[in-house]
């Protein structure tokens, strides 16, 4: 089955640490995204790649880091300067960034600040 | 900058009434528009994308509209059922980049 899995589910952290967020697509998709959703808001861009070894910073990039170093795989890191993590996480990819292809999204990861 | 809205919040109906979403973005010069289902605590599921040069998209009992130059879109569902409810999301699309401008949604529940 084709998809986007994220890993883990739930994730705990404590002031201070550091947290990586898996997201893998088996979609042959170019482009990957990251989001975050607060409660009652919509999703906020955290950073988006277009291509292996590339991406750009999206609206609340701030205290968040990526890479892309396979087409797969687009892990995200809250660091300990990111203020206020706790927050769903959201991964999605697409065909191309260029405007005719659906987004298609992961199934999330919850992360809870101790 | 874009700023979308979706009203209501949050909609209650009985079964087997027509629901209409809605969903309003303030700069028309987008790229596509993006309906979208959310369940608590999971994932969104696409529902339908409507491409700037179209004016309507049906998948089975759903239909959504576009008028780029009001800024509206507009998601209809017939016949709604309980498995209906959901936070229903819509997206434009701004720029090339393939970044998604989000309301913050319109949750719905549907009554037996």
């Amino acid at each position: 089955d084709g998809g986007i899995t994220q890993s883990p589910k739930y994730l705990f952290r404590k002031e201070g640490q550091n947290v990586t967020l898996s997201c893998e697509q088996n979609l042959n998709h170019d482009a990957m995204y990251w989001y975050r959703q607060d409660p009652g808001q919509g999703l906020r861009l955290i950073y988006y790649s277009q291509i292996v070894n590339d991406f750009q910073k999206g609206d609340i990039a701030e205290g968040y880091s990526v890479s892309r170093e396979k087409k797969e795989s687009f892990p995200l890191t809250v660091t300990s300067a990111q203020k206020n993590p706790t927050a769903f996480y959201l991964c999605a990819s697409t065909l191309s960034g260029q405007g005719l292809h659906e987004q298609f999204f992961g199934p999330g990861t919850r992360l809870t600040v101790l | 900058k874009q700023e979308v809205t979706q009203i209501p919040a949050a909609l209650s109906v009985p079964e087997g009434e027509n629901l209409v979403l809605n969903c309003s973005f303030t700069d028309s010069a987008i790229y596509n528009l993006q309906w979208f289902r959310q369940d608590p605590g999971k994932g969104l599921t696409s529902l339908l994308l409507i491409q700037s040069s179209q004016r309507e998209q049906t998948s089975g009992r759903l239909n959504a509209s576009l008028d780029k130059s009001s800024g509206r879109s507009t998601l209809y569902i017939a016949a709604s059922q309980p498995g209906d409810s959901a936070t229903y999301l819509c997206a434009v699309l701004t720029d090339s980049w393939g970044k998604l401008q989000f309301g913050a949604g319109t949750q719905v529940v549907v009554t037996p």
